[in-house]
């Protein structure tokens, strides 16, 4: 069974932009959860997704977003960069259930200059 | 709310010497327990997991952990370090059914020297 995938790998962006970042969970598991991970602020929790649905969403401004399709996929995205996004961003995913393992994608490392 | 704390930042270590990462987590009720693993530049990896049960929990990479419940504790061991140990190491607490999500420690760095 394929792992959990993110796409791109790596980014670079200027303040100001916008950047969309995406999941592919491993297959069968609906569960999509996001999180940054900073030097500074460690691993936080940005939003959690099920069957299309946000269930609950971390303490983040407005500016970063998530939707998850009909498949599973998700992306988030965030709008107006800072110099204070650039994280490494996880995505993980795992089956319906709270006490299941979430399997974790290898990340999306976001560099805002 | 549910937290987490690792109170070593980093810990060196010999190779072949045994290796034990202090996690103490914070919550009403016995929690789902978690240690991760990362390595330079890649994702998180699951060593083991608590739910119930034995608390004494057998991961893998020859990892073991033991959950104290009067210590509100789950420190991870290994006995004997491999260079291929070096990591960051991470315990984390939930995901509950109210919140979904995971709450992670600060994380402890692994130096493993020759």
């Amino acid at each position: 069974k394929a792992g959990v995938t993110q796409t791109p790998r790596y980014l670079i962006k200027t303040r100001g932009q916008q950047v969309t970042l995406s999941c592919s969970p491993i297959s069968g598991h609906r569960s999509v959860s996001w999180y940054q991970q900073t030097p500074g602020q460690g691993l936080q929790f940005l939003f959690e997704y099920f069957s299309e649905t946000q269930r609950n969403k971390g303490n983040f401004p407005g500016r970063f977003s998530g939707r998850q399709f009909s498949n599973s996929r998700s992306e988030m995205n965030v709008s107006t960069l800072e110099l204070g996004d650039s994280a490494l961003y996880l995505c993980a995913s795992k089956t319906s259930g709270a006490n299941n393992e979430q399997f974790f994608g290898p990340g999306t490392r976001l560099t805002v200059l | 709310a549910q937290s987490v704390t690792q109170p070593d930042i980093h810990i060196t270590v010999s190779e072949g010497a045994s290796l034990e990462l202090r996690c103490n987590y914070s919550y009403g009720a016995t929690p789902y327990l978690f240690w991760y693993v990362q390595s330079p530049g890649q994702g998180l990896q699951l060593l083991l997991k608590y739910f119930s049960g034995d608390t004494l929990v057998q991961g893998i990479k020859g990892f073991e952990a033991e959950f104290k419940r009067s210590q509100s504790s789950f420190n991870l061991r290994k006995p004997s370090v491999h260079w291929s140990d070096a990591a960051e190491y991470f315990c984390a607490v939930g995901p509950f059914s109210n919140d979904y999500k995971l709450s992670f420690g600060a994380g402890t760095t692994v130096t493993v020297r020759a």
